[in-house]
């Protein structure tokens, strides 16, 4: 079984604010690792995957991914009331009876407020 | 394209009743996907589908069945209703178990009394 554990929040930012999410996992083999943003009453949709070690940035998003201390992070910059959700980390399967399956962490919600 | 779409959107059932949800992509994927979300639990796995003609349990099946109809289609089945499956249901599709990105439905919610 693998856990997904991410910082309970809620999270509140002030506009233009740097929100950091933190997510650990417990399955040291895991290699593939994602970020789902979740609208309240919406369906998730996938904003970030990693699987390096290191950064990935994508616009005003940065994953990061830390294998040896089991740790995934996302950083949004310049924060929006847009960005205003819950936040979903996820960690795949990516062998045997586990391929394909995603495993979420419980969410972090982010308020940003203007 | 309409992506992957629910049906239905809303449902109250009693105690003991059943019913199927039904899940339909239209993005050619081969691979489907039922999770249940309850508030403050993330997302589990219910059941998924690799491939037509295929299906695997995942991390929380019991009381559930479903049935991969065609490559469209994935239903979900609720035999006997309880309380304990209220919830959000969300059906999801990828080209592949290995593909990147997978695709949510827009839910259901559904209400056991």
């Amino acid at each position: 079984q693998k856990e997904v554990e991410q910082n309970s929040g809620p999270l509140s930012v002030p506009e233009g604010a740097i929100a950091s999410l933190n997510c650990t996992y417990s399955d040291r083999g895991s290699q593939s690792f994602f970020w789902y943003r979740q609208y309240s009453g919406k369906s998730p949709e996938l904003i970030m995957f990693i699987y390096s070690n290191g950064d990935k940035e994508d616009g005003r998003f940065t994953a990061q991914l830390n294998k040896a201390s089991q740790y995934v992070s996302l950083l949004i910059r310049d924060s929006q009331p847009s960005d205003s959700a819950t936040y979903l980390c996820a960690v795949r399967g990516d062998r045997g009876s586990t391929l394909g399956r995603l495993y979420f962490g419980r969410g972090t919600q982010l308020t940003v407020w203007p | 394209n309409a992506g992957v779409t629910q049906t239905p959107k809303f449902q109250v059932l009693k105690t003991g009743q059943s019913m199927t949800l039904q899940c339909a992509q239209d993005m050619n994927h081969n691979s489907m996907y039922w999770y249940r979300q309850d508030p403050g639990m993330g997302l589990r796995l219910i059941y998924y589908s690799a491939s037509e003609g295929t299906t695997d349990k995942g991390e929380v099946p019991n009381g559930y069945n479903v049935s991969r109809l065609n490559k469209r289609e994935f239903s979900l089945r609720l035999e006997s209703a309880a309380p304990s499956q209220t919830s959000v249901y969300f059906c999801a599709s990828s080209e592949a178990l290995r593909s990147i990105e997978q695709f949510f439905g827009p839910g259901t919610r559904l209400t056991v009394l």
